[in-house]
């Protein structure tokens, strides 16, 4: 198993500014992935995020809305630039557990941002 | 392209009674599937999986699923369920080898009446 920090855990945020979500992992993982669950509906990949590559974006991400950055095997963080009410979710980090042949994952316990 | 569909969004049984949580996939290829539960407030947690091999997959706090190639489908069942099962639980579908490209469903809020 894994555990996952995410911080911060909430955070009410100014439109136009940004905000930088961590998420810290207690063992070394090589697939890390970021998730937006916006309000009532299900999660929606942003962006596969593996150590020693740039970050692979699903189709309606970009790098300049949500730059990722990976420098180890242990931590990430998800920039949500440029905030508007439409990115108000729940951003979950996710990683995928290498001794179970990367077939399961484990979640953060999510950041939960509202732009107002 | 891969897809998965919950057919309720809500589900209410009373406590102590079976529950069913339908879930239907597409898929052109073999599939890894899975179920996941969302406390509030909290993230997923790993319910049960399936890889291959035997279609009837017991995962954690009592609940099993049986895969269904034919009908396209994996429903999560509990026969008995408690106060503490109301929760949301999300179905999802993996086409590649390990964890990757996984789509989940929208999602099914048991709510368990005392």
């Amino acid at each position: 198993s894994a555990v996952i920090s995410q911080k911060p855990s909430r955070d009410i945020c100014q439109r136009g500014t940004s905000l930088t979500i961590q998420c810290q992992v207690d063992s070394q993982v090589t697939m890390m992935f970021w998730y937006r669950q916006q309000p009532g509906q299900s999660l929606t990949l942003i962006a596969t995020a593996n150590q020693g590559s740039e970050a692979t974006y699903e189709s309606g991400f970009v790098i300049d809305k949500f730059p990722i950055s990976r420098p180890n095997l242990t931590f990430s963080t998800l920039t949500v630039s440029n905030m508007s009410p439409e990115d108000s979710s729940i951003y979950l980090c996710s990683v995928a557990i290498p001794g179970t042949g990367n077939t399961e994952a484990f979640f953060g316990q999510g950041t939960r941002l509202t732009v107002v | 392209a891969q897809s998965v569909t919950q057919l309720d969004s809500q589900v209410p049984v009373f406590e102590e009674a079976p529950v069913e949580l339908r879930c239907n996939y597409s898929s052109s290829v073999s599939v890894y599937l899975f179920w996941y539960v969302q406390y509030p407030n909290q993230g997923l947690q790993l319910l049960l999986k399936y890889l291959s091999g035997s279609t009837l997959v017991k995962g954690i706090n009592g609940f099993e699923a049986e895969f269904n190639k034919s009908q396209t489908s994996f429903h999560l069942r509990k026969p008995s369920v408690h106060i503490s099962d109301t929760a949301e639980y999300f179905c999802a579908v993996s086409e590649g080898g390990g964890y990757q490209k996984v789509t989940f469903g929208t999602g099914t809020k048991l709510q368990v009446i005392p």
